[in-house]
């Protein structure tokens, strides 16, 4: 069983399409994370997430949203996607002790 | 502001000879700090963390870290190389009371020669 898990693995999609990234967690963490690792390899926080509630949010622009239903779940929708967008994206889980568990990573291509 | 700096972009070993990965942060108060390594293709995997007590920590797949706060120093370490280790390694530093954000350092590519 995957710990936390994102959808979809692989996103090629055109500019100016919205789009949205899933990430589940079934290890019963209160704490989700966005993170972004752009083509240098760079890793960034984007979003956090505490028990549905916002509670980091990075320099992004608004054209990311954040959406938690429920603490096991932590979605991320982009709107009118621009080629700097093109990206890693990494979900990842934490309890209250700050280990952070990530998933597999969502590869966004926008051409 | 937390950061985190990892001097060396890339580093060649060959097999079974000792590795060295160095990490220096900055940071106000006592870090949490990680190392997180990441295969090609593949997500992050926790090797090991420090949050206190004993200075030297033991993680998986024989890597070991020592925190040196006086260098503001989590250097990693692991004696004897294997193939598999080739990957890229990133040290983290965690700030609790910003809500555990994690800030990586750039990253260091390993190779390792047959």
């Amino acid at each position: 069983d995957t710990a936390v898990s994102q959808t979809p693995k692989y996103l090629v999609t055109q500019m100016g399409n919205d789009k949205s990234i899933k990430c589940e967690q079934n290890l019963g963490h209160d704490t989700m994370y966005w993170y972004k690792q752009d083509s240098k390899k760079f890793l960034k926080i984007m979003f956090s997430y505490n028990n549905k509630e916002l509670i980091i949010n990075e320099t992004v622009p608004n054209r990311f949203s954040p959406k938690s239903p429920d603490k096991a779940h932590l979605n991320l929708h982009i709107n009118s996607l621009e080629l700097g967008d093109s990206a890693v994206y990494f979900c990842a889980s934490s309890p209250t002790s700050g280990i952070q568990y990530f998933g597999a990573g969502t590869r966004l291509s926008v051409l | 502001a937390q950061s985190v700096t990892q001097p060396d972009i890339h580093i060649t070993v060959s097999e079974g000879a000792s590795l060295e990965l160095r990490c220096n942060y900055s940071y106000g108060a006592t870090p949490y700090l990680f190392w997180y390594v990441q295969s090609p293709g593949q997500g992050l995997q926790l090797l090991l963390k420090y949050f206190s007590g004993d200075t030297l920590v033991q993680g998986i797949k024989g890597f070991e870290a020592e925190f040196k706060r006086s260098q503001s120093s989590f250097n990693l370490r692991k004696p004897s190389v294997h193939w598999s280790d080739a990957a890229e390694y990133f040290c983290a530093v965690g700030a609790k009371a910003a809500g555990n954000k994690l800030t990586f350092g750039g990253g260091t590519r390993v190779l390792v020669k047959p």
